[in-house]
């Protein structure tokens, strides 16, 4: 079975700008959780969405969103970047989503903002 | 508001039992601790995950006392390989809270 897909690995873009990063689950997950991590804050839980809604949010400003297709892939917007988004986004599924958070983490996509 | 707490780090040799032990205040009684590796340049990979006492598989126990404000994770014999970041996640509310990672050194 495949795991965790994210596309792209690596991006650079210029403060200002927006991005969006997209996560492919594994087959037969409705749960997709994005993290970001950072050297200085660790691994910060941004948002999960489960059957095509955010079902948990974490304590990140609106300029971060994603959504949930029915396909259960998702993808995460960050507009307005600043530097201090530079990071690792992780893209996390499970099977259900409850509790028992399970999850299989994807190789991440490493984002830099200069 | 949860926060956890974790060893920045920890030495060990091969062979050796090592403890790992998070503390985690504001857990609700239903929520699930789990634990995550890390290697360089990957995501984090499952480990474990209990909800109170003790929890085996075959690669590592986890230990939740009654009161669950803390969590050990026990990996038995240690090898080179298991040289990594180690997570500990609870939830709190509507947000995952993932622990600041302890880094495990294991030598020969």
């Amino acid at each position: 079975k495949a795991g965790v897909t994210q596309t792209p690995r690596y991006l650079i873009k210029t403060r200002g700008q927006q991005v969006t990063l997209s996560c492919s689950p594994i087959s037969g997950h409705r749960s997709v959780s994005w993290y970001q991590q950072t050297p200085g804050q660790g691994l910060q839980f941004l948002f999960e969405y489960f059957s095509e809604t955010q079902r948990n949010k974490g304590n990140f400003p609106g300029r971060f969103s994603g959504r949930q297709f029915s396909n259960s892939r998702s993808e995460m917007n960050v507009s307005t970047l600043e530097l201090g988004d530079s990071a690792l986004y992780l893209c996390a599924s499970s099977l259900v989503g409850e509790t028992a958070y399970e999850q299989y983490f994807g190789p991440g996509t490493r984002l830099t903002v200069t | 508001l949860a926060k956890t707490t974790q060893p920045i780090s920890m030495d060990s040799y091969e062979g050796q039992e090592v403890n790992i032990t998070c503390s985690h205040n504001n857990i609700a009684t239903n929520d699930y601790i789990t634990w995550y590796q890390q290697f360089p340049s990957q995501g984090p990979r499952f480990i474990i995950q209990g909800y109170k006492t003790k929890v085996t598989n075959e690669v590592a126990s986890l230990f939740i006392p009654a009161d669950r404000k803390s969590s050990t994770l026990s990996l038995p014999r240690v090898s080179l390989s298991d040289t990594a970041v180690y997570y500990c996640l609870v939830q709190a509310g509507t947000a995952l809270i993932f622990g600041k990672g302890t880094t495990l050194s294991v030598s020969s």
